[in-house]
């Protein structure tokens, strides 16, 4: 039974350029969210995907969009990017039914925005 | 706006020893509140978790205590090892809308 998948593991980008990564959920999960996660701090919550329409925004700017396709992978864009950016980008998944869902996270994509 | 605190946000703790972390959290609608471990480099592991309807939650050396009351809940970890060492985060969640604490960074000592 596959965990969540996150790729790129590593990436390195230019201030203003755009990146895209790409998440596939634990195998029976229909959610997914992403996190950004700064050194030394908990993960924030970008957003969320279900039925592939964003469900709910933590407070990211526009610059952070996302798509769900219809397999239930997901992935997160980040446009002109900022030093700021540079973080670790957690996937996780889960199922949108029920009480107490259980979320499962991916190893993340580490970006470095210089 | 930060719904859930953790603390300490660092913790040195012998070898055999009890490690102990807490949160609090401000939105009672929160059901559900899992505890992560991570190591560097890693993504978050789910550890334990508890749902308010229960006061405690054990699962080998690892208790959830929970107190819906104070809306506060920690983490017990008995006969702390070192491969425990990594950095703990608590977290809160309603509606698959998780909220993490700032995390606890563990170390036990040889």
């Amino acid at each position: 039974d596959a965990g969540v998948t996150q790729s790129p593991t590593h990436l390195i980008k230019t201030r203003g350029q755009q990146v895209t990564l790409r998440c596939s959920p634990k195998s029976g999960h229909d959610t997914v969210s992403w996190y950004q996660q700064a050194l030394g701090q908990g993960p924030q919550f970008i957003f969320q995907y279900y039925e592939e329409e964003e469900r709910q925004r933590g407070n990211f700017p526009d610059r952070f969009s996302g798509h769900q396709f219809p397999n239930y992978s997901s992935e997160l864009n980040v446009n002109a990017l900022l030093l700021g950016d540079s973080a670790l980008y957690l996937c996780a998944s889960s199922l949108f039914e029920g009480f107490g869902n259980t979320i499962y996270f991916g190893e993340g994509s580490w970006l470095t925005v210089v | 706006q930060q719904q859930v605190k953790q603390s300490p946000q660092s913790l040195i703790v012998q070898k055999g020893g009890i490690s102990i972390i807490n949160c609090a959290y401000e939105n009672t609608a929160f059901d559900y509140f899992p505890w992560y471990q991570q190591f560097p480099g890693k993504g978050p592991a789910l550890l334990i978790a508890i749902r308010p309807d229960v006061s405690e939650k054990k699962e080998g050396r690892f208790t959830i205590s929970f107190n819906k009351s104070a809306k506060q809940f920690s983490l017990h970890i008995m006969d702390s090892q070192p491969g425990d060492s990594a950095t703990y985060f608590c977290a809160a969640s309603m509606d698959n809308d998780m909220r993490f604490g700032a995390g606890t960074r563990l170390t036990v000592k040889p």
